[in-house]
Parts: C-alpha cells; structure tokens; sequence
C-alpha cells in the first residue's frame, strides 16, 4: 500500500537556524506531493505543492521543498526559521493514477519547536 | 482564513447524545471531505463527496453519518459515540481538477464523555 513517512516525529531549532523536513512516499510512479503547516488548534494551511516540472518549488513563509524522485522524497527547508513557524508539518500525497485521482494520504507529521 | 468554516469549534458530548458537525465552504469547490485526527495517528479520511454524491467511505462506523445537502455545505451527523472517537474533526474542500490541493476548516475539536 501507498504510504508516507515523515521519519521525524520532534525537532528542536534554534530561530534563525536553517530547518530541513524530511518526506519519504512509497509509490512506483510519481504522485502530487504537498505540505501543509498546522498551527494549534487550528487547521491545515497549504505550503506548497509539487506536480511536474521543476523539482524545487517554492512556497509560501519562505519554505521551499525539492522533490528528487531517486530517493522517493519530498523534503521541507527553509534557511532561517522565525519563532512564529513552531507548528507541526505534514507531508501528503495524491497518487496520480493515469489521470484520475486518488486521495491524499498524509504522514504522521513533524512537531517543529524554535528556541530563542 | 482559507475559507471553509466550521462549527462548532469545541464540542463535548456524552455517548448517548445526538450532534452534529457542520462544515461550510463558498470557494466553488465540487468535492468536501471529512477527516479525523487524534493525537500521535495520521490524518485519517473518513469521507468524501464529490459534486454532492458519496464517493469514498472508509469504512467508518454507523455511528458517523455524513450529509451533504449541496456544494457549499457537509454536516456530519453524531450518535452513541465512544470516548476513542473523540479527536479533532477537520472539514475540507477541493476545486475541479486532477491533483487540486485541499483547503482545510480549522476543526471541531470533539470531546466524549
């Protein structure tokens, strides 16, 4: 079965520290990838989204992702984290199947906490 | 603020009581969802409609009971739930398209008691 693993459950930085996330998916061909951020008590916000074409793609709070379809990852990095993107991140695929859509299948998530 | 709103925010329930969620989006998006999340488990799908017909049902009990009356709303009917159903419940739509990304309400969180 299709699956997501985010093999980080807690990381601790320090603000202004870089930050990488880690996404790994299990799936022969190449889904739609995603991150979404969750504040406490709150819902899901979309970072950003990876289809096709160029493998790094940009989003938005200054996050960017590089999907490199060797390693079957999906990895979040932002080069300077601020107090305010302590949240838990969740990395999420669609397995595109020949054109019709599957449903996302989200990891367990990452708690990120940011240190003064 | 994406849009999808949700009410009630906070919700405690004892296991013989009838509520029900109610979710509310007017982005024009043609599918809505329902999900689960409880503490240290991954986002669990539990519904989802598309163009207002079931399409998906994950095999959640009875005791859950979706409704989508049009495009723009979702309720999610409760009834004789256990205390492990108590999570936050989080609302979603999509708009038309192969690979659309979902935009998330910020959930009920339900207590059963």
């Amino acid at each position: 079965a299709q699956s997501v693993t985010q093999p980080d459950i807690h990381i601790t930085v320090s603000e202004g520290a870089s930050l990488e996330l880690r996404c790994n998916y299990s799936y022969g061909a190449t889904p739609y990838l995603f991150w979404y951020v969750q504040s406490p008590g709150q819902g899901l916000q979309l970072l950003l989204k990876y289809f096709s074409g160029d493998t790094l793609v940009q989003g938005i709070k200054g996050f960017e992702a590089e999907f490199k379809r060797s390693q079957s990852s999906f990895n979040l990095r932002k080069p300077s984290v601020h107090w305010s993107d302590a949240a838990e991140y969740f990395c999420a695929v669609v397995m595109n199947y020949g054109g019709s859509q599957g449903n996302l299948i989200f990891g367990k998530g990452t708690k990120l906490s940011v240190k003064p | 603020e994406t849009g999808v709103t949700q009410t009630p925010r906070h919700l405690v329930m004892g296991m013989t009581n009838k509520k029900s969620l109610k979710c509310e989006q007017h982005l024009g998006h043609n599918a809505m969802y329902w999900y689960k999340q409880s503490a240290k488990k991954p986002l669990e799908l539990m519904f989802v409609y598309s163009l207002e017909e079931r399409v998906e049902n994950n095999s959640v009990p009875s005791r859950f009971s979706p409704e989508c009356p049009n495009s723009s709303h979702l309720f999610l009917h409760l009834h004789t739930l256990q205390p492990e159903d108590s999570a936050l419940y989080l609302c979603a739509s999509s708009p038309p398209g192969t690979g659309s990304e979902q935009y998330f309400g910020p959930g009920t969180r339900l207590t059963v008691t």
